[in-house]
């Protein structure tokens, strides 16, 4: 099974509001990655947050992550139409040999004009 | 700089013909991976090169499928026999010595 699930799998907002997605695994990861997918296209990585860390951003984006729970989450600030896009976490297990990448389900973010 | 090349971006086959999938990854980096990305089952990893060499395959389907990598340059991904189960989109991504993987556009595989 997939080691990332996430929530929502959709979600509709207007432009300008904020976009939160959640990313839940299942064990001990070094670090966990978010991408962003177009219609049609390839991943883009966003950002990385390693195990010992809580949060981060960058730009409008901002990352938490709560090892206890094991989850994370990704915001968007201030979104816009050119955000919309299929966003995936991706965990990198302890020990996982190439930083090998397993990617949760993804959630399909539309940002209506 | 060139992204990571793959062709072609989209194949039609029939049931039981042989499919082969290239890539080229960003020149310099030294590990390669193939996904496979789905509806029913998202991206799945399918098999990872570091230096050409395969270090993870657990993620091929079955016997029907097989991946090399040459050189350093290049990798191809093979289908023999193809099934219509196979229908997806493939992508393949790259990777230096960060975190991070560059992925390719992907090749949308259609098999009647």
């Amino acid at each position: 099974s997939q080691q990332g699930e996430e929530d929502p799998q959709a979600l509709s907002i207007q432009e300008g509001e904020n976009a939160t997605m959640n990313c839940s695994y299942k064990t001990s990861i070094n670090n966990l990655q978010w991408y962003r997918q177009n219609s049609g296209r390839g991943l883009v990585h966003l950002i990385l947050i390693r195990s010992n860390e809580r949060e981060k951003h960058s730009g409008r984006l901002r990352v938490t992550l709560d090892t206890s729970k094991k989850s994370s989450s990704l915001l968007i600030t201030a979104s816009r139409a050119a955000d919309t896009a299929s966003y995936f976490c991706a965990t990198v297990l302890i020990k996982a040999a190439g930083n090998k990448l397993t990617f949760g389900g993804g959630t399909r973010v539309l940002v209506k004009p | 700089d060139a992204g990571v090349i793959q062709s072609p971006r989209h194949e039609v086959t029939e049931m039981g013909q042989e499919v082969t999938l290239r890539c080229k990854p960003i020149s310099g980096h030294n590990s390669l991976f193939w996904y496979r990305q789905t509806m029913m089952r998202g991206l799945e990893l399918l098999i990872y090169f570091n230096n050409n060499v395969p270090i993870d395959d657990s993620g091929m389907p079955e016997d029907r499928f097989s991946a090399k990598m040459p050189n350093a340059s290049f990798s191809t991904l093979k289908i023999q026999p193809s099934e219509p189960r196979d229908s997806a989109v493939y992508f393949c991504a790259s990777r230096l010595t960060g975190p991070w993987q560059y992925f390719g556009p992907g090749t949308r595989l259609t098999v009647l």
